[in-house]
C-alpha cells in the first residue's frame, strides 16, 4: 500500500527555474494539501484542495501554483524559483478534510541556488 | 502566524521518564491533533481529540484538552529511545489545518 507518494525526494534548482513537485495518493482521499517546513517555523500551509477541480490558498501561496484534475494527483508548481523557496515540502491527504487525520508523504527537499 | 504554539521547544529526558509537551492555540477549534516526525521523515498522526472531549488515551500517550484555556498537553509515559522525534500539535479552522512549531524530544538511553 503506497499511501502518499512524493517525487522527487531531492531537487536542486537555479534561481528562475521552474519545476513541478509531484504528489499522488491511492487512498481515494478528497482532501489534499501542500506544506513547507523551514527550521524553527514548523509547517506552513501553501495550498489545499477539498476535491478534484477545487483548490484554495493557504498561509504562504505566493510563488506556487496548484491544480487538481484528478482525485489522486495534486502537483505543486514553482513558477520561478527563488532562494527563499529552499525548504522541505510535504504533501498530505485526508479522507475527511482539515479536521480529519492527515497522511503525509516522505517529503521533497528542495534547494534553490 | 501559527495557530498552535508548542512548549517547550526542546526537551531532553532519560529513558523510562515521562515527557510532557504543551500546545496553546488562539481561535476556536473543531479538533486538535498531535503528530510525530522522526528526523528526515514525514509526519505521522498520533491522536485526535475533539473539542467536546477533555482527555484521550492511546497506548503510552495521554492527551488533554482545555478549550477554556485554549491549550492541550501530550504526555508520553515510560519513554523509550525510539520516542526521540519532533512532536507537533495541529488545529483546524474550516478547511485549513495549522501546525505549531513543534517540540523536539530527545530520550537518552
Amino acid at each position: 500500500n503506497a499511501g502518499v507518494t512524493q517525487t522527487p525526494k531531492f531537487q536542486v534548482l537555479k534561481t528562475g527555474q521552474s519545476m513541478t513537485l509531484q504528489c499522488a495518493q491511492d487512498m481515494n482521499h478528497e482532501y489534499m494539501s501542500w506544506y513547507r517546513q523551514d527550521p524553527g517555523m514548523g509547517l506552513r500551509l501553501i495550498h489545499y484542495s477539498v476535491g478534484a477541480g477545487i483548490t484554495d490558498q493557504g498561509e504562504v501561496p505566493n510563488g506556487y501554483n496548484v491544480s487538481r484534475s484528478t482525485t489522486e494527483d495534486f502537483p505543486l508548481r514553482l513558477l520561478s524559483a527563488a532562494p527563499s523557496q529552499t525548504s522541505v515540502y510535504f504533501c498530505a491527504s485526508s479522507p475527511g478534510g482539515a479536521w480529519d487525520i492527515q497522511y503525509f508523504g516522505a517529503g521533497t527537499r528542495l534547494s534553490v541556488l | 502566524s501559527q495557530q498552535g504554539e508548542e512548549d517547550p521547544q526542546a526537551l531532553s529526558i532519560q529513558e523510562g521518564e515521562n515527557a510532557t509537551m504543551n500546545c496553546s492555540y488562539k481561535t476556536s477549534i473543531n479538533n486538535l491533533q498531535w503528530y510525530r516526525q522522526n528526523s528526515g521523515r514525514g509526519l505521522v498522526h498520533l491522536i485526535l481529540i475533539r473539542s467536546n472531549e477533555r482527555e484521550k488515551h492511546s497506548g503510552r500517550l495521554r492527551v488533554t484538552l482545555d478549550t477554556s484555556k485554549k491549550s492541550s498537553s501530550l504526555l508520553i509515559t515510560a519513554s523509550r529511545a525510539a520516542d526521540t522525534a519532533s512532536y507537533f500539535c495541529a488545529t483546524d479552522s474550516g478547511s485549513r489545518l495549522t501546525f505549531g512549531e513543534g517540540t523536539q524530544l530527545t530520550v537518552n538511553p
